[in-house]
Formats: structure tokens, sequence, C-alpha cells
């Protein structure tokens, strides 16, 4: 079984809905992040947590936020979805010995027309 | 501040070596990471280098010069299978392990 999960794998959604992709993780780790990823650009934070009561923005946190249900689940929200949203969404992990490695799930691709 | 620099797209030919460079400018670091994707897929951990030098492991080996703010990802006897785009990220000093990402090297294999 996978680490780090994610859904949905993917989403077709319209401008102005609202949408929550979730992420779970098996590996016990304090740590979590969402990133999205769009063509030719490196993966950009949106938001990180680093236990259930510690919630941090990234660079780009501005149309979403986030809730840390439990120490294995970190979910994301769109509140308004927009056309220029529309990206690879990927979900990590780290903690343990190695607390600076990240650890990914499958990444959820979400269309917003 | 904090720029990454990876060429965007490399060629190589099965069976034979590439070197990835990535270059950073930051005010210092705590490390360097390298991270294998392939197309659609999660980002996988390669390496992670903290002293400069050269690491080995398999066909895989990362090289670190802090001074110089250079790495590089250096892959031996290539298979096709090594095609995806390889990622460089920094973790920047007093940043509470938030990495900084290049835009990646996507890596060709021709037969």
């Amino acid at each position: 079984d996978a680490d780090v999960t994610q859904t949905p794998r993917n989403r077709i959604t319209k401008t102005g809905k609202r949408i929550m992709l979730e992420c779970s993780q098996t590996k016990g780790h304090d740590r979590m992040y969402w990133y999205r990823q769009d063509p030719g650009l490196g993966l950009r934070l949106i938001y990180y947590s680093f236990d259930v009561k510690d919630i941090n923005k990234g660079e780009i946190s501005d149309g979403y936020s986030v809730s840390r249900q439990a120490q294995a689940k970190f979910s994301l929200s769109l509140e308004s979805a927009i056309p220029n949203q529309t990206a690879l969404y990927f979900c990590a992990t780290s903690g343990g010995i190695r607390t600076d490695t990240q650890y990914f799930g499958p990444g959820t691709r979400l269309t917003v027309l | 501040g904090q720029n990454i620099d990876q060429p965007t797209e490399m060629t190589a030919t099965e069976g034979a070596i590439v070197q990835i460079n990535c270059t950073y400018q930051t005010s210092g670091f705590n490390g360097l990471f390298w991270y294998q994707q392939h197309a659609g897929e999660a980002p996988t951990f390669l390496s992670y280098n903290v002293l400069d030098g050269l690491e080995e492991k398999g066909r895989f080996s990362s090289f670190l010069s802090r001074s110089k703010g250079y790495s590089y990802l250096l892959l031996k006897e290539l298979q096709m299978k090594d095609s995806a785009s390889y990622l460089c990220a920094v973790v920047p000093p007093r940043s509470n392990y938030q990495l900084i990402w290049g835009a990646g090297t996507k890596l060709i294999i021709k037969p």
C-alpha cells in the first residue's frame, strides 16, 4: 500500500466551485505539505503543517485554505476555483530521522473550466 | 536571493553517461536534494548532499560544491527507464525545511 495517498486523482470542475483535495499518510510523519506544479515551473509550496496545531502559509497561499484534521490527514480547499488554478497538486510528508526529506503522494490533476 | 537554475531539457543515448547540472544563488543553505519525476507521477527522492564532494549510489552519483553554488547529478549506463525529469531543490537556512525547487531538467533517452 502507498505511504502517501491523495484523492481524487483527477478532477474537472467549473469556475466558482468549491473543491477539496485530500491527503492521507501512513508514514507517521509530523510534517505535511501541499504543492502545485505547472509546466516549466518548479514545485511551489501552498501551505505546510508541522503538526495538527501548526499551519503555515507557503509561497502561493492566496485562493487556498487547508485543514489538518489529524496527524495523518491534511486537506487542501479551493474556496472558489478559477481557471489559473488548473495544475497538478502534490501532497508531501517529512519526518522521522530524515526530517528534511520529503515523500510525495501520487498527485491530483485538477482542471478548472 | 534564492534562485535555482537547471537546463530545461537534455538528450542522451542508452548506455551512455549524462551529467545534469544545478546552480543556485542563495545566502547559504542546509543541503541540496535531487529528485526524479516520471511524467505525470510523483517526485521520488534520489539523493541529499550536505557536504562538498561526490556521493555515489549505484548508477547515480551526486556532487556538491557549496563554495561554487554548484551541484550535478551523474547518471551512468543509461537505461530507457531513466527518461524523466530531474529536480534540484535547496534547503535555505532558517527555512524550517521549506525547499526551494528548480524547474527540473527533462532527460530524454534515445536507443
